[in-house]
């Protein structure tokens, strides 16, 4: 069983279309989070998210929303995707000191 | 604010050569500190982590990393390289503002050489 999953693992789209990256980890964690990685591989907090908080890195525009239907799930849903869009998004978990990260999402905006 | 620092992009070692990866860390107060490996086209692995207790941490695949308070470093090592480490290497540190998220450095290649 795949502890932190994504999908999809790739997703090419064209600028000004709407998409979502799903994650779901079945470690019974309490916390989730989103990063992006760029094309020069740095890696970025977005979103920190348990059931009681959402924070915001306040650097990531308001086209980018995290949505939680609940504790097992947090999916990235981003409106008018833009080219500048494009690069890897990973999903994470954690409990205490354990992250574990999902396999990331490839998404390329043409 | 919280930061680590990789100071070498790329390390090149030699097959069967000692390897170090560089990890220097900014923190207020006592530092959650993590490694992880990227390897092409894959997810980030986790190596290991220092939280507290013997400043030697020993992790996954032979590394390990010493905690250097003094120096503010989280080197990582491996006795002998392996072809199959070359990979991209980071470092982290939680964040200790409550949002519990890892701030991770710039990367590092390393290329193991036949």
């Amino acid at each position: 069983d795949t502890a932190v999953s994504q999908t999809p693992k790739y997703l090419v789209t064209q600028m000004g279309n709407d998409k979502s990256i799903k994650c779901e980890q079945n470690l019974g964690h309490d916390t989730m989070y989103w990063y992006k990685q760029d094309s020069k591989k740095f890696l970025k907090i977005m979103f920190s998210y348990n059931n009681k908080e959402l924070i915001i890195n306040e650097t990531v525009p308001n086209r980018f929303s995290p949505k939680s239907p609940d504790k097992a799930h947090l999916n990235l849903h981003i409106n008018s995707l833009e080219l500048g869009d494009s690069a890897v998004y990973f999903c994470a978990s954690s409990q205490g000191s354990g992250y574990t990260f999902g396999s990331g999402t490839r998404l390329t905006v043409v | 604010a919280q930061s680590v620092a990789q100071p070498e992009d790329q390390v090149n070692v030699a097959e069967g050569n000692p390897l170090t990866v560089k990890c220097t860390y900014s923190v207020s107060g006592n530092p959650y500190l993590f490694w992880y490996v990227q390897y092409p086209n894959r997810g980030l692995q986790f190596l290991l982590k220092y939280i507290t207790g013997d400043n030697l941490v020993k992790g996954s695949y032979g590394f390990e990393a010493e905690f250097n308070k003094s120096q503010t470093s989280f080197h990582l090592k491996k006795p002998s390289a392996l072809v199959s480490d070359s990979a991209l290497y980071f470092c982290a540190v939680r964040d200790q503002t409550g949002a519990n998220n890892l701030f991770f450095g710039t990367g590092t290649r390393l290329t193991v050489i036949p």
